[in-house]
């Protein structure tokens, strides 16, 4: 069985701080993974993508995950936070690596306030 | 980037009208369609998964005469709420794929059932 955790529901940093999202996934396969932000009354907007060997990797707006087998952890990272990043952020699994577009199994979610 | 355009994105009616909501991949071929409902505070609960020219997978639990999806077209999924009714208000998202690349989401529908 695959599942998410996002083990925060609310993350509260200050503009400017580094900004950790955590996420654990548990899958039988290789999985593909995902974060997504969405902003107040809005759909998904795709950050960034793990489905290949390069554990880190790289999204917009200066996110960034690394991928551990060992840990079956895909952490979100920002080195800076700034005020628009401001949303709730969803860890995404899709059970079976290259097929990025199969039915996708949803973190909880994760509240990030950014204090000015 | 590829872009999901979802209409309308808000909508009030009085209960026992039926309600559509469309879902149009704008720059892509959508062979695949999904529909999600949200709850306030919660994560995405998906409903449904239509390919094109063919019918609906349902969720278990999700009524398929409540919620009548159609996707006659590569570019163009319905969502119809039969009859609703208060408890059927929601934030109904849809998002679209080709083959095996990742979906991309509309801005979501807010239904408010009078």
């Amino acid at each position: 069985a695959q599942s998410v955790t996002q083990l925060d529901s609310h993350v509260s940093v200050s503009e400017g701080t580094p900004v950790l999202l955590r996420c654990n996934y548990s899958s039988s396969y290789s999985p593909s993974l995902f974060w997504y932000v969405q902003h107040p009354n809005k759909g998904l907007q795709l950050l960034l993508k793990y489905t290949s060997a390069a554990t880190l990797v790289k999204g917009i707006n200066g996110f960034e995950a690394e991928f551990k087998k060992s840990e079956t952890s895909f952490h979100l990272t920002k080195p800076s936070a700034h005020m628009s990043d401001a949303a709730e952020y969803f860890c995404v699994v899709s059970p079976r690596l290259y097929n990025q577009g199969g039915k996708l199994i949803f973190g909880q979610g994760t509240e990030l306030s950014v204090k000015p | 980037g590829a872009v999901v355009s979802q209409h309308p994105s808000w909508v009030i009616c009085k209960s026992g009208t039926s309600v559509k909501i469309e879902c149009r991949s704008l720059d892509f071929q959508a062979t695949t369609m999904f529909w999600y409902r949200q709850f306030p505070k919660q994560s995405l609960m998906l409903m449904a998964t239509s390919n094109e020219g063919s019918k609906a997978t349902y969720e278990q639990g999700v009524e398929k005469d409540k919620f009548l999806i159609n996707h006659a077209s590569l570019t163009l999924s319905t969502l119809t709420v039969t009859s609703a009714h208060p408890e059927d208000s929601s934030f109904y998202i849809c998002s679209a794929r080709y083959r095996n690349q990742p979906q991309h989401f509309g801005d979501g529908t807010r239904l408010s059932i009078l």
